[in-house]
């Protein structure tokens, strides 16, 4: 079975700190890798996604990059947090193609203050 | 790109009554409509997804309908209960540039069941 793992679980940060999100996934290979943000009550906008490693594509430019290191590892960061960086970041993952189920982490809860 | 629209953004309904959630989407080239459960904290669960090749799915209490022609889906939650009550996305995807399996998700409706 496939399991997703999110760390850290939450975060306290100071507007101007460095952030850093990841994201493994188990039990799946090559599998298309995704970050999505929520804002507090707020839908799911997709950041970034990856189809391989060491690719990823930005889909919104919001002060952050992600990376694929390996396989079934993605992280998210930025060198400078911002107000507007708090929220729900949930890392995804797919099967390649078209039309496939999007699995959730269980999500990194960011204030920054 | 897609927009997804769903309505209501909020439902409160009695229990053991059913709840309806209807979504609208511009890309007639979507063809992955899926439904997602979200608890106060949680991350999202999918409850239940259709494909553009069917009209209705039913799942026990649930049931969602797609009318590719007016690109309008919806989800009906039969006999609701209490446990019902959270945050539901309706999401829609079509095939991106670059693989990305985008999935572009609604506003979100929540539900509270009133016991």
């Amino acid at each position: 079975a496939q399991t997703i793992h999110q760390w850290p679980v939450a975060e306290i940060k100071a507007v101007g700190s460095p952030l850093s999100l990841g994201c493994t996934i188990k039990g799946k290979s090559s599998p298309n890798l995704y970050w999505y943000w929520q804002a507090t009550g707020g839908t799911l906008q997709q950041l970034f996604y990856s189809i391989t490693v060491g690719q990823v594509e930005s889909v919104v430019q919001l002060n952050l990059s992600a990376s694929r290191p390996k396989d079934d590892q993605f992280i998210l960061s930025t060198e400078k947090l911002l107000l507007s960086h708090s929220g729900f970041y949930l890392c995804a993952w797919s099967l390649q193609g078209a039309g496939n189920t999007l699995y959730f982490g269980e999500g990194s809860r960011l204030i920054v203050v | 790109g897609e927009q997804v629209e769903q309505l209501p953004s909020i439902l409160r309904v009695q229990e053991r009554s059913s709840a309806s959630i209807n979504c609208t989407y511009e890309n007639s080239a979507s063809n992955y409509f899926p439904w997602y459960k979200q608890e106060p904290g949680e991350n999202p669960k999918l409850i239940i997804d259709i494909r553009s090749n069917m009209e209705r799915k039913q799942i026990q209490g649930l049931i969602v309908l797609l009318d590719k022609k007016a690109k309008r889906f919806s989800l009906h939650i039969t006999d609701t209960q209490p446990a019902d009550s959270a945050m539901y996305f309706c999401a829609a995807s079509a095939w991106a540039t670059g693989g990305n399996n985008k999935l572009t998700f609604g506003q979100g409706t929540v539900l509270s069941v009133i016991p």
